[in-house]
């Protein structure tokens, strides 16, 4: 079965620190790869997604992921978190299927240190 | 433009009521995807509708579960039976499209089975 990895559960960072939070999928094909963020109490963001072209892609708040096909990797980075980054994050994946329907890792959460 | 909109956000029923999840997607949607997230695991995704239309169950239990999303109104997930370990966040997406878009997300309603 298709399936998301994300390989941090929980990471612990200090303001300014830089960020990379795994993630790899395990389809072959042609895939449709998604970051979401969700903030305490709120609904799922979309940071950034990546459907073709440009492997390096860019979001919003800073974010950009880095899809490399030969690694099955779609891994989020940023530069330099703030407190305010202190969310959960999911990669997600459309893999083969044709209905949308998206596959998620199991969520890292990301608690940043002031 | 509102986004998807879920009611209730908590709901606490007893073993054996139904719950009823409602979800309304954001204005020119038409699809509609339910998932659900069980304690310290990502989301799983549970069915997809298109007006009116089931398109893929695959994630839905055989029993008890099921879903409609009607040409007037919100689409409804519904719980018969409701036992212990339906206990859980219920989030609804909704996209214009099936692929190469993104889908929105609800607050989700979390559903405590006591």
């Amino acid at each position: 079965a298709q399936s998301v990895s994300q390989h941090n559960h929980h990471v612990i960072l200090s303001e300014a620190a830089s960020l990379e939070l795994g993630c790899n999928y395990s389809y072959g094909g042609t895939v449709n790869l998604f970051w979401y963020v969700q903030y305490p109490g709120q609904h799922l963001q979309l940071l950034l997604k990546y459907f073709s072209g440009d492997p390096l892609v860019k979001g919003i708040k800073g974010f950009e992921a880095e899809f490399i096909k030969s690694k099955f990797s779609f891994n989020l980075r940023k530069p330099s978190v703030q407190w305010s980054d202190t969310a959960e994050y999911f990669c997600a994946s459309h893999g083969s299927s044709n209905t949308g329907k998206l596959i998620f890792g199991q969520g890292t959460t990301l608690q940043v240190k002031p | 433009n509102a986004g998807v909109m879920q009611n209730p956000r908590h709901l606490v029923r007893r073993r054996g009521q139904e719950a009823r999840l409602r979800c309304s997607p954001m204005k020119g949607h038409s699809h509609v995807y339910w998932y659900r997230q069980l304690p310290e695991e990502g989301l799983k995704f549970m069915v997809y509708l298109q007006k009116e239309n089931i398109i893929d169950e695959s994630g839905m239990p055989k029993e008890r579960f099921s879903a409609e999303f009607p040409k007037e109104g919100p689409s409804i997930l519904r719980i018969q039976q409701v036992v212990r370990g339906d206990s859980a966040a219920y989030f609804c997406a909704s996209s214009w499209d099936r692929v190469n878009t993104e889908a929105f997300f609800g607050q989700g309603t979390r559903l405590t089975v006591v």
